[in-house]
């Protein structure tokens, strides 16, 4: 199963949108809402920021958004601050029963 | 808060095996499917093996199929990753992560969401 394809990096100024991609196949992505995303600082573990293509856990900031469109998945960062610095990943369930992870994309905050 | 603390990694020679622990508290541990994840230094995330809230039903990624089993105690709160084999490529920090939402006891989960991690234990392979 090949990762899931997302930009190597992206940046911002504070207060901008961006989006982060994930594209994936029929297989995974565009054949379940089963997407997720997850944030990693440096040294730390990831920490789950949407579910299910769209859904915020509780304590994520509505900043954070996820939506879906054919094979390709987005998270969109709202009002960026210094703080969303990090790497993120999107994952999705895949039709053999397995997941799989995008790439990363690290994000600069400039 | 959900606690989980990962032991048991370390140097191994290529060929060798090692066993992974995660001990999880502050939530009801039989009643959640576990997983372990992996992280090779600089590099992403790979999902690597899940267990059903029983433990009876368990699903591997095709990199691992055959060496490594996932096995838990619900007595104990403690899930456990046999690894066998190893290969250089199986250099990772390795994380249990808690699947987002109960399921049956038997049920492995479509959806595969992680709203709790542990901070990892590193499984170096080398000789």
């Amino acid at each position: 199963q090949s990762a899931l394809t997302q930009p190597a990096s992206v940046s911002g100024s504070p207060g901008q949108s961006i989006a982060i991609s994930c594209t994936g196949t029929s297989s995974d992505v565009g054949g379940y809402n089963y997407v997720s995303w997850y944030q990693q600082h440096p040294g730390k573990a990831p920490k789950l920021m949407i579910y299910d293509v769209s859904n915020r856990p509780s304590g994520v900031s509505n900043r954070f958004s996820g939506s879906k469109s054919g094979n390709t998945a987005s998270l969109t960062i709202s009002g960026l601050q210094a703080e969303d610095e990090a790497d993120y990943y999107c994952s999705s369930y895949t039709s053999s029963g397995s997941l799989v992870f995008g790439g990363g994309t690290k994000l600069t905050v400039l | 808060e959900v606690q989980l603390l990962e032991s048991g990694g370390g140097l191994v020679q290529p060929g060798g095996s090692l066993r992974l622990s995660c001990a999880a508290s502050e939530f009801t541990f039989n009643k959640y499917a576990m997983n372990w994840v992996r992280q090779a230094p600089g590099k992403g995330l790979e999902w690597v093996s899940i267990i059903s809230a029983s433990g009876g039903s368990t699903y591997y990624a095709d990199s691992v199929k055959g060496r490594f089993t996932i096995s838990r105690d619900n007595s104990r709160n403690t899930l456990y990753l046999q690894m066998n084999s190893l290969r250089a490529e199986d250099t990772a920090l390795f994380y249990c992560a808690k699947t987002g939402y109960t399921s049956g006891p038997e049920h492995l989960p479509l959806d595969k969401w992680f709203d709790s991690w542990g901070q990892g234990t590193l499984v170096t392979v080398s000789s």
